[in-house]
This record gives structure tokens, sequence and C-alpha cells, in this order.
């Protein structure tokens, strides 16, 4: 997991709140992706970045957002128009693509809970 | 669209036996092909990948892993297995010409039995 933080480890919501995840690297890398993990299901894609002030919907964006106003940063909003939230968040981070093919580094992950 | 299947819930092993986990891919073009382990409450770990060149790659841990492209798979191997690999193990792959977005299988838990 090193290089690679994320805040809180866990996350407690109540339903129609909205809550921030925090995810910083110092890797130095320029590529940053949000993922949900859910048993049974993999992980799959909510947002990425491959450069400061730029990122892309995955394949489950609706009902959160994010920004990229730092190389280092990249934090997931979860908003209350994602209907089931609960879930296991991890954060990774990679070499920019051109530099070759460069696995993909993750944080420890939060675990959020709705209450 | 790239996929990912692993095509069995749990792998169960006898303390120092080989281990084998299974992954077959499906993506456009040559294919970027990762393993991942993953301990309780915890992030991914990566173990290998495949690029291009030998099919047979050594990755960490005494991990091992073949690439087969006439049948699409990527099985990851171990030729003893110890209680301490038991785990989450996740393949994963990418086109070799796109961006860097991996589609994930859905995991496999091993269990190693003492």
């Amino acid at each position: 997991d090193g290089g690679i933080t994320q805040s809180p480890k866990y996350l407690f919501r109540k339903e129609g709140q909205n809550v921030t995840l925090s995810c910083e690297q110092n890797l130095n890398h320029d590529a940053m992706y949000w993922y949900r993990q859910d048993p049974g299901q993999g992980l799959r894609l909510i947002y990425y970045s491959q450069i400061v002030n730029d990122f892309q919907k995955g394949d489950i964006a609706e009902g959160y957002s994010v920004s990229r106003e730092k190389k280092e940063s990249f934090p997931l909003t979860v908003t209350s128009a994602q209907k089931n939230p609960t879930a296991f968040y991890l954060c990774a981070s990679s070499i920019d693509r051109l530099a070759g093919v460069n696995e993909q580094f993750f944080g420890p992950g939060t675990r959020l809970t709705v209450l | 669209a790239q996929s990912v299947a692993q095509p069995e819930d749990q792998v169960n092993v006898a303390e120092g036996n080989p281990l084998t986990v299974k992954c077959t891919y499906s993506v456009s073009g040559n294919p970027y092909l990762f393993w991942y382990v993953q301990y309780p409450n915890r992030g991914l770990q990566f173990l290998l990948k495949y690029i291009t060149g030998d099919n047979l790659v050594k990755g960490s841990y005494g991990f091992e892993a073949e690439f087969n492209k006439s049948q699409t798979s990527f099985h990851l191997k171990k030729p003893s297995a110890l209680v301490s690999d038991s785990a989450l193990y996740f393949c994963a792959v990418r086109a070799a010409y796109g961006n860097n977005r991996l589609a994930f299988g859905k995991g496999n838990q091993v269990v190693v039995i003492p």
C-alpha cells in the first residue's frame, strides 16, 4: 500500500448525506483511479484522471463526483444520489501510460457504511 | 470492451501442493494482463504482469503465470502453496492500445489448508 494513503479507513454516513473520501499519493504518478468493491463483484471503476484538472467517468459514475486540482490528490465525493453506497472504496495510481505499461498501485481502502 | 472471467469462486489447496488460479480474458487486440492479491480489509498488491515476450511470467512471492493466446488464458500458479498465500486473487486486463483502464475479474478466494 506504500505511497498512497486513503482516509478515513472507516466511514459511516446517514442517508441523504454527502461524504468525501480522501486519496493522496506521493509517487509522482500522473494517473489516479477510484474503484468500488462489493463482495463477489470484483472492482468496478468509478472515475479516473490521467492528468491534473481532467477526469473521466468510469463504469459506475452515477452518484459520485471527483476533482483533480493537484497531481497528488484525487478526492471522491459520494453524493446522496448514490442509492447503494455501502461498499469498500479503493484508490489507485499509475505512471502515465506514455511512459510504458505500468501497473496500478492501490491504497489501503475506505469502508463506507450507510446507516 | 475488455473483460475477465475467473470461473471458480474459491480454490482450496493443501499446504505444499501446487496452486493454480484460473483466468480467461476478452479484449480487442493484444492484451496486457495483471495479477493482484488482496488480504482482508487491505488494498490490492501487484504480483506480476504480462506485456509481451516469454509466455511464462515470474512475479513476487514465488508466483508465476502463463499466457496462452490461443486459449485467451492467463492462469496464476505457485509450485508449493503456503498458508500465508490464503487471500483473494484478482486477474485484470487492458488492451495494448488504449488508456490505462483495467477490467478486473470478480476474484478468487484461495484457502490453503495446513
